[in-house]
């Protein structure tokens, strides 16, 4: 059976550091992309990026790209999300996912298989 | 970006009724890469369309896409209690892949 477990909900201040985890089991983990979707309260989807656990090989939306860092330890069949220096507008719940394959074709951007999510709230 | 504008809001239907989600782009959809997505409360997200209208592994023939270039419709048949969830649409044919802000059924 395929399974992502997330590590549990955050609390932290602005300015922290933050890392948060997606561990992957029922397959093979390095051959699969995992995505990274934020929920903000109230508010819809959004894809952030993913990883490619095989080769750490690494995609991020415009919006992303250098406020977050995605990354995989394919040692022990994890993907991660990190900031640096959190801020408020950061909370939200945040989803890892694996990339979707049908029988013929790979998607790396949408996904079938998602985790429990991990809810981070940052606030003074 | 491309923004998706799902509507309604919310439906409330019985069982064995048929719902129709609607799920609208703001420009063309690039080789309708649209997928749509059920999450139940409690539960992981669920894939159930890719590519505008082919269901995904395991997903019952109730479940159907449709659509192109800019308006998608998810139509499921003999609603049942457990279809209650909120839906979402993704397109992926464009980056930022963007998502649409969420259809809430309600079974009465």
């Amino acid at each position: 059976e395929v399974q992502l477990v997330q590590s549990g909900a955050e609390v932290k201040k602005p300015g922290e550091s933050l890392k948060i985890s997606c561990k992957g089991s029922g397959y093979s983990f390095t051959s699969y992309w995992i995505g990274w979707v934020r929920q903000m309260p109230g508010k819809g989807l959004e894809w952030m990026g993913i990883v490619y656990p095989g080769d750490s090989d690494t995609r991020y939306s415009p919006s992303f790209q250098g406020q977050v860092t995605i990354s995989a330890d394919k040692s022990i069949s994890t993907a991660y999300l990190q900031w640096s220096s959190l801020k408020a507008s950061d909370t939200a719940v945040y989803y890892c996912a694996r990339e979707f394959c049908s029988s013929t074709s790979c998607y790396n951007v949408i996904f079938d298989f998602w985790g429990q999510g991990t809810l981070v709230t940052v606030s003074s | 970006e491309i923004v998706l504008t799902q509507s309604p809001g919310t439906l409330s239907l019985s069982p064995g009724e048929r719902a129709t989600l609607s799920c609208r782009a703001s420009q063309s959809v690039s080789s309708n890469n649209l997928a749509w997505y059920q999450q139940k409360p409690g539960q992981a997200h669920r894939l159930l369309i890719y590519d505008a209208s082919s269901r995904a592994t395991g997903i019952p023939d109730r479940f159907s896409g449709s659509g192109s270039g800019t308006d998608f419709t998810l139509t499921i048949s003999r609603l049942e209690p457990e279809d209650c969830a909120v839906y979402y649409c993704q397109q992926y044919g464009s980056s930022p892949y963007t998502f649409g802000q969420g259809t809430k059924l309600e079974i009465k």
